[in-house]
């Protein structure tokens, strides 16, 4: 069964913790992303992955950090450096490659993080 | 500059009535142009996309959108509106040369009332 998992559903995190949400795809696709949704703005983009062992900043990179060292794993840490890191985090995966144009993204079911 | 409108923020139908989910895109290029659903808490799922080929795209649950060049419209319609329609829907584009990076709406919510 083709899909992407995260983990946790649910997380919770002190103020000055670090945090890492998982990402995990058996797709075989290429390029993996991360999103962040907060209510009413949509989905802003974190980091993305176009290849194992390269990923590029997205709109939002402050205080986050990622690693891309399988195809399959995009793990991405909240950092203390976040100042309101509270919001739903969506990983998602494309085929990637040349041509990327036209590919949609197949998300995850997502992650929800609290600071306490 | 690539951007995505969505019209409306909060749309509410009676269930057996039509659904219209506007969105409009600005775009230098030929967009590739998705429309997305997420019920709550979970993730997004592909509802249709069209990409340069015919202009009315039929996708899942009975959900279809008209690529309108002229009007830069994305518009989403569905004929009768079933209560498990209600949800987040995202209007989203990509276009060529973005590294695949797509493009969201800030999303409409569609409820729907018995």
């Amino acid at each position: 069964d083709g899909g992407i998992t995260q983990s946790p559903k649910y997380l919770f995190r002190k103020e000055g913790q670090n945090v890492t949400l998982s990402c995990e795809q058996n797709l075989n696709h290429d390029a993996m992303y991360w999103y962040r949704q907060d209510p009413g703005q949509g989905l802003r983009l974190i980091y993305y992955s176009q290849i194992v062992n390269d990923f590029q900043k997205g709109d939002i990179a402050e205080g986050y950090s990622v690693s891309r060292e399988k195809k399959e794993s995009f793990p991405l840490t909240v950092t203390s450096a976040q100042k309101n890191p509270t919001a739903f985090y969506l990983c998602a995966s494309s085929r990637g490659g040349e041509g990327l144009y036209g590919h949609e993204q197949f998300f995850g079911p997502g992650t929800r993080l609290t600071v306490l | 500059a690539q951007s995505v409108t969505q019209l409306d923020s909060h749309v509410s139908v009676s269930e057996g009535t039509p659904v219209l989910l506007r969105c409009n895109y600005s775009s230098s290029y030929s967009p590739s142009l998705f429309w997305y659903v997420q019920h709550p808490n979970k993730g997004l799922q592909l509802l249709l996309k069209y990409t340069s080929a015919a202009t009315l795209v039929k996708g899942i649950n009975g959900f279809e959108a008209e690529f309108k060049k002229s009007e830069t419209s994305f518009h989403l319609t569905k004929p009768s509106a079933h209560m498990s329609d209600a949800a987040e829907y995202f209007c989203v584009v990509n276009v060529p040369g973005s590294q695949g990076n797509l493009i969201f709406g800030k999303g409409t919510k569609l409820s729907v009332k018995p």
